[in-house]
């Protein structure tokens, strides 16, 4: 069985500053690995994925991962948070193939950015 | 991509009642999952929606509590039976659609449950 453990539930960053999200997997076998955004009152959006491919994973709005076989890791950053990037965040991990299998999730973290 | 929307967006309900949330996808889908967000805490998937046939329900999610239909390739519903406070959460249809070359799972907006 797989999972996901997020260090942190909420995490505030003010606008400009580095954002650093973690995500730790536990898998008997090779993960892909998700980062979903959630904004308020809408669904979750695909940020980024890593498929065994790259380790260093490039998403969309400028946020970026990367796998670490050895720490088990896949942190989320971004250099320079933008208050629109105020949002749930959450890490996700399939054993299956790519996403077309059933996700398990971590509890998310809210990100707050300040002024 | 896919386009997902769920109706109702969010409802009231009374202990004991049932309510039906329905996922209409834009286009046609193998796979659909139904997911769901308990106040505070992660996404846990309740079952995949099987076309045709009997979805197939994770450890903890019974058929008698949440009843799903899948009639065809771009529509599901999923009913919440028999309501306790303990059901209010946030209910997600979800859909694996063709990306470019891969394959990605979208998300509805989910339907805001809350039982008084």
């Amino acid at each position: 069985a797989q999972s996901v453990t997020q260090l942190g539930s909420h995490v505030s960053v003010s606008e400009g500053a580095l954002v650093l999200l973690r995500c730790n997997y536990s898998s008997s076998v090779p993960p892909y690995l998700f980062w979903y955004v959630q904004y308020p009152n809408q669904g979750l959006q695909l940020l980024l994925k890593y498929t065994s491919a790259a380790t260093l994973v490039k998403g969309i709005n400028g946020f970026e991962a990367e796998f670490k076989k050895s720490e088990t890791s896949f942190h989320l950053t971004k250099p320079s948070a933008h208050m629109r990037d105020a949002a749930e965040y959450f890490c996700a991990v399939s054993v299956n193939t790519g996403t077309a299998s059933k996700l398990t999730f971590g509890t998310g973290t809210r990100l707050q950015v300040t002024l | 991509s896919a386009v997902i929307s769920q109706k109702p967006s969010r409802d009231i309900c009374q202990r004991g009642t049932s309510l039906t949330i329905q996922c209409q996808v834009d286009s046609q889908v193998t796979m659909m999952f139904w997911y769901r967000q308990q106040p505070g805490q992660s996404l846990t998937l309740i079952a995949t929606a099987n076309q045709g046939s009997e979805a197939t329900y994770e450890s903890g999610f019974v058929i008698d509590k949440f009843p799903i239909s899948r009639p065809n390739l771009t529509f599901s519903t999923l009913t919440v039976s028999n309501m306790s406070p303990e059901d209010s959460s946030i209910y997600l249809c979800s859909v694996v659609g063709l990306a470019g070359h891969t394959y990605e799972q979208y998300f509805g907006p989910g339907t805001r449950l809350t039982v008084t």
